[in-house]
């Protein structure tokens, strides 16, 4: 079955430390995404790619990092100038300029 | 700024009601509207869409309405069930845009 995965589940990072975060989808879908969910919160941006080899800032990108190398995967870092990274994470897929998005089942990052 | 909301945060209904959940939207560029459910510690999962030539659009026991006029959209669910139980997104996409706004979500609890 085709489908978007995020692992691990839970992810646990001391302060000072960098984390990265998987995304894997096998759905030929073009464009990957990546989000953060706070309690009570909406979802809010981190990166998008539209393309292998190229993404673009969101509306919260500072502390992250992202890269494209495969159309399948879209990694996530979350770096130590992060300031409050615990947060659920959210990957997600559509095709190019698509507005399906298929969603991964989120990685849960605590900061210990 | 442009945005899209939620009138109320939780909804409390008794198995078998219908249920009704309401997302305003201020953005009068939106062309296209989707609503998500999100179960707990799980990514959000496509319920319904419908696009700004329409006002109303029917799935299975869903129904969404769109009132342009007053940039609102409600999720109509006919006898809900304890599994209706979740979070509610409504996200908003303007023309020219693939980026969809998402709403801050409605918890809609299911009693038996």
């Amino acid at each position: 079955d085709g489908g978007i995965t995020q692992s691990p589940k839970y992810l646990f990072r001391k302060e000072g430390q960098n984390v990265t975060l998987s995304c894997e989808q096998n759905l030929n879908h073009d464009a990957m995404y990546w989000y953060r969910q706070d309690p009570g919160q909406g979802l809010r941006l981190i990166y998008y790619s539209q393309i292998v080899n190229d993404f673009q800032k969101g509306d919260i990108a500072e502390g992250y990092s992202v890269s494209r190398e495969k159309k399948e995967s879209f990694p996530l870092t979350v770096t130590s100038a992060q300031k409050n990274p615990t947060a659920f994470y959210l990957c997600a897929s559509s095709i190019y300029e698509g507005v399906y998005y298929t969603f991964g089942s989120g990685t849960r990052l605590t900061v210990v | 700024g442009e945005s899209v909301g939620l009138h109320l945060p939780t909804l409390s209904v008794q198995e078998g009601d219908n249920s009704i959940i309401n997302c305003a939207y201020s953005n009068s560029a939106s062309d296209y509207f989707i609503w998500y459910k999100q179960e707990s510690g799980k990514g959000p999962q496509f319920i319904i869409d419908i696009r700004s030539n329409m006002d109303k659009r029917q799935g299975q026991r869903v129904t969404v309405l769109l009132n342009k006029t007053v940039k609102h959209l409600s999720l109509q669910i006919a006898a809900t069930q304890p599994g209706d139980s979740a979070v509610y997104f409504c996200a908003e996409k303007a023309g020219g845009s693939y980026i969809p706004t998402f709403g801050r979500g409605t918890s809609l609890i299911v009693h038996p």
